[in-house]
C-alpha cells in the first residue's frame, strides 16, 4: 500500500505561506496525490490533486518531486479560516484511505 | 462540498433502534463512498458502491451495518439496532469515476445513540 507520512502538526503566521510536506515513497506510477483538509465538524474539502505536474488552483499549490515520493501542498497566503487538519492521500484501490493528516494552526 | 447531499444532518436513535443515512450524490457521479468518524478520531472507510453494486465493503462491521446504492434514489446506509458506540459522524463522498476525478464529500450526518 503507498502509505503517507506528515508531520503531525505546523503552525504559519497569517498572511505567510503554508508549506505542508507529505512522504509517499512507495507510490506506484499510475496513483494520485490528493489533498483534502477538515475543518472542525465539517466534512473534507477537497483541495487538489496530482499525479505528476505541479498543479495550481484558486485555492493551493501542489509541488509533486520528480521521483514522485514525496509532495508539498502550499497555501500561498494563509488566513485565519485555514486552520484546519491536512490529509494528503494516495488514491488506492479506488479509495481515499486517511491518515492521521497534520494539524496546521494560523497564528495571527 | 456543494453537491453531495446527506440527510439527516443530526439523527437520535435509542439502543436498539434502526438509523437511516441518505446520501445524494452529485449530479453525474455514479460511485459512492461512505466514511466514519469516530469522535475525537480520522476517517474510516467504510463502503464503496457504484449503482446496483458493492465493489468494496472491506470496512464495514460484519454485523448490523448495510449499504445501498439503487438504480434511482439516494445511497442508504442502514445501521440496525444501533449501540453507543454507533455514535459518530458519517459521511458520504461521491465521484463520476475514480481514477484522476475529484472525490466531493458531504457535510456529514451526526449519529447519536442514547
Amino acid at each position: 500500500d503507498a502509505k503517507t507520512t506528515q508531520p503531525t502538526s505546523m503552525d504559519c503566521a497569517e498572511g505567510r505561506a503554508a508549506n505542508l510536506p507529505c512522504n509517499h515513497s512507495t507510490i506506484s506510477g499510475n496513483e494520485y496525490v490528493y489533498w483534502y483538509r477538515q475543518i472542525h465538524s465539517q466534512g473534507p474539502q477537497y483541495i487538489i490533486h496530482g499525479l505528476k505536474n505541479n498543479e495550481t488552483n484558486e485555492m493551493a499549490s501542489l509541488i509533486i518531486t520528480e521521483d514522485r515520493k514525496s509532495s508539498t501542498l502550499i497555501l500561498p497566503h494563509a488566513t485565519l479560516r485555514d486552520t484546519a487538519v491536512y490529509y494528503c492521500i494516495v488514491l488506492l484501490n479506488e479509495k481515499l484511505t486517511f491518515g492521521t493528516g497534520t494539524r496546521l494552526t494560523i497564528i495571527p | 462540498n456543494a453537491g453531495v447531499m446527506q440527510n439527516p444532518r443530526h439523527l437520535v436513535r435509542r439502543r436498539g433502534q434502526e438509523a437511516r443515512l441518505r446520501c445524494s450524490p452529485m449530479k453525474g457521479h455514479s460511485h459512492v463512498y461512505w466514511y466514519r468518524q469516530l469522535p475525537e478520531e480520522g476517517l474510516k472507510f467504510m463502503v464503496y458502491l457504484q449503482k446496483e453494486n458493492i465493489i468494496d465493503e472491506s470496512g464495514m462491521p460484519k454485523e448490523r451495518f448495510s449499504a445501498e446504492f439503487p438504480k434511482e434514489g439516494p445511497s442508504i446506509l442502514r445501521i440496525q439496532q444501533v449501540v453507543r458506540g454507533d455514535s459518530a459522524a458519517y459521511f458520504c463522498a461521491s465521484s463520476p469515476q475514480v481514477s484522476g476525478n475529484t472525490i466531493y464529500f458531504g457535510e456529514g450526518s451526526w449519529l447519536t445513540v442514547v
